[in-house]
Formats: C-alpha cells, sequence, structure tokens
C-alpha cells in the first residue's frame, strides 16, 4: 500500500541536542507538510514543501528547519530541542482530489513521532 | 488570524443515537471544508469534506455547511463505540494547500 512513514516513532533527549525527524512517503504526492500536536492545541502547521525546490514556513517555524530531500523525503530538524518542543508530531503529504470546480486537498497523515526534551 | 474553533468536549452520546459536532470558522474566504477522526495515538484520518452550502452525506456521517453563519457541522447517525475519538474540524481556500485546524472535540459512544 501507498503510505507515509515516519522515523522515529518514540525519541526521548536532552535540552540542547540536534534532533532530525524523518518522512518517506509513496503515494507519489508532491506537497508535503510538518505537523505538531499539542492537547489542547489541536495541530499547527511548522513547514510546508510543495515540491523538491519549494520550502515555505507555517505558522510556527522558529526553532525547526527542513530539508527536501527528494520528492518522497521530508525532514525536520531541530537544531537545539527545548522542553516546549516536547510534542507528537505528524508529516503529511497531499493531492488535490475531486473534479472541475469541486476539487479539494486531501491530506494523508503519516504515524506520528512521540518527541520528549527533557 | 484565521481561526477554526471547536467545543473541546468531552461530548458523550449514547450507543445507537445521534452525535452532533460543530465547528466555527472566522474567514469568510474560507470555502472547503473537513473533518477528521483521530483515534487516540493514532494520526487523523479524513472522513468528510464538504464545500457547497446544506447538507453531504456519507453512510452514517453527514457534514452540513451553512456559509452564511460561518459554521460546519458534523452528524454521526446510529453512533457506535468505534466512533468514540477527537474529531478535527479543518479549513481552506481553492488554491491554498494549507489547512487550518481546530484543536478537535472528543467524543464518547457509551453502550
Amino acid at each position: 500500500d501507498a503510505d507515509v512513514t515516519q522515523t522515529p516513532r518514540n525519541r526521548i533527549t536532552k535540552t540542547g541536542k540536534r534532533i532530525m525527524l524523518e518522512c518517506s512517503q509513496t503515494k507519489g504526492h508532491d506537497r508535503m507538510y510538518w505537523y505538531r500536536q499539542d492537547p489542547g492545541l489541536g495541530l499547527r502547521l511548522i513547514y510546508y514543501s510543495f515540491d523538491v525546490k519549494d520550502i515555505n514556513k507555517g505558522e510556527i517555524s522558529d526553532g525547526y528547519s527542513v530539508s527536501r530531500q527528494a520528492q518522497a523525503k521530508f525532514s525536520l530538524s531541530l537544531e537545539s530541542a527545548i522542553p516546549n518542543q516536547t510534542a507528537l508530531y505528524f508529516c503529511a503529504t497531499s493531492v488535490l482530489a475531486g473534479g472541475l470546480g469541486s476539487s479539494y486537498n486531501e491530506q494523508f497523515f503519516g504515524p506520528g513521532t512521540r518527541l520528549t526534551v527533557l | 488570524q484565521k481561526e477554526v474553533e471547536q467545543n473541546s468536549g468531552p461530548l458523550s452520546v449514547p450507543e445507537g443515537a445521534i452525535a452532533s459536532l460543530n465547528c466555527t470558522y472566522s474567514d469568510r474566504g474560507s470555502q472547503s471544508f473537513f473533518w477528521y477522526r483521530q483515534y487516540s495515538g493514532k494520526s487523523p484520518e479524513l472522513i468528510m469534506f464538504i464545500y457547497s452550502n446544506g447538507d453531504k452525506e456519507d453512510g452514517r456521517f453527514t457534514a452540513q455547511l451553512n456559509k452564511a453563519s460561518q459554521y460546519v457541522s458534523l452528524l454521526i447517525r446510529d453512533s457506535q463505540p468505534s466512533d468514540s475519538a477527537t474529531y478535527l474540524c479543518a479549513v481552506n481556500y481553492f488554491g491554498n494547500e494549507k489547512l487550518t485546524f481546530g484543536t478537535g472535540t472528543r467524543l464518547t459512544i457509551i453502550p
């Protein structure tokens, strides 16, 4: 099955460490996204990419960076992790679905990475 | 700031009853609306989308959109324990690939 995978699934690290979260997809989608989810705050967009040469900041990009190594791979880095970056991180891909006049942006989410920064 | 508001719940509904979930949005430019279901510890999955005023039905699920009042709702008929999850409302504009999510409503179906 075409899928979105994330590694690692769980990570515990210490303040100040550099962390990379990886996302791979076999769906063939051009558009990829990184979100974080915190209790009571919902899903918030960190970065997104519409193709290999396109990187855009989301609403909460400070403290994060990304790399789009290939159409299928989109990595999120925390250069110097801090405790308030403890969260559940999701990668997503999207494709425009539907027909003329009724297209919509369906996003498919990976299984998530639970990151704890001590 | 474009916002999407949902009651966080928890919303408790007896098995077999209709569960009604509501979502309001602040930006009249919002044009397509999505309902995602998220089981505890799992990733969100799309269950419904709607872009025209009125109702859209898919099995036990009905999405309702009222652009004049800026709200979108999700009705779940014949609620089952397996419907217990958090339901996320999301909105975007045509041509804008980003989604803005609400904080979600936690639904519990009581057997």
